[in-house]
């Protein structure tokens, strides 16, 4: 069955970076477009971007672009995202989601001085 | 920057029926997709291109959809279905994906 595993939650200062992981299991990993999805304490779902696995190629939202990479790596059917400049509202869940139909964990990012 | 308008919220009673719509202006032509959000897990795919359920969601949950609008319909509402709905598509160019603001659905 599909599986998607992300890494652990993060703390981090305001104005660092953090990487959030999202390991795919149980389908051909270059087969299918992953997205990012976040949602801050009390508001909704936000789309983050998108990941096609097979090339590397990437679309951001445009409230992103400038301070987020997504990558993805074949060898161990991996998609990460980076998002850098971390402001205290940057605080959320992070979900990868492939296809949008299958969702990792999660990841709680907290930014907090 | 594209947008998709939910009422931000529902009530009916167990039994009913709840409608959820969404607005956007771009799905005449573009595919909307319906999530059940719980507190403390991942979004749930209920709805997909409009109409289709995924395996395992009950019967009672259906989609469908007129000109700018797709609606989500519970019918025979249970008290396991109170959450928070999304709808979500993307825009005209089919480049950015975007989520409805939510619905929180109570069940008096």
């Amino acid at each position: 069955q599909v599986q998607l595993v992300q890494s652990g939650a993060e703390v981090r200062k305001p104005g660092a970076s953090v990487s959030v992981s999202c390991k795919a299991s149980g389908y051909t990993f270059t087969d299918y477009f992953m997205h990012w999805v976040r949602q801050a304490p009390g508001q909704g779902l936000e789309w983050m971007g998108i990941i096609n696995p097979s090339n590397g190629n990437t679309t951001y939202a445009q409230k992103f672009q400038g301070r987020l990479t997504m990558t993805g790596d074949t060898s161990t059917s991996t998609v990460s995202m980076e998002l850098s400049s971390l402001r205290s509202d940057d605080t959320a869940a992070y979900y990868c989601a492939r296809a949008l139909a299958d969702w990792g964990q999660g990841t709680l990012v907290t930014v907090s001085s | 920057s594209y947008e998709l308008t939910q009422p931000p919220s529902v009530s009916v009673s167990p039994g009913q029926t709840a409608r959820i719509t969404c607005s956007g202006d771009a799905l005449p032509k573009q595919y909307g997709y319906w999530y059940q959000k719980k507190p403390g897990q991942a979004p749930l795919l209920i709805i997909y291109k409009d109409s289709e359920r995924p395996s395992g969601i009950p019967e009672r949950f259906s989609g469908s959809s007129s000109g700018a609008t797709v609606t989500l319909t519970i019918s025979g509402v249970q008290a396991e279905d109170e959450a928070d709905y999304y709808c979500q598509s993307a825009d005209s160019s089919d480049t950015f994906w975007v989520f409805g603001g939510g619905t929180k659905l109570t069940v008096l």
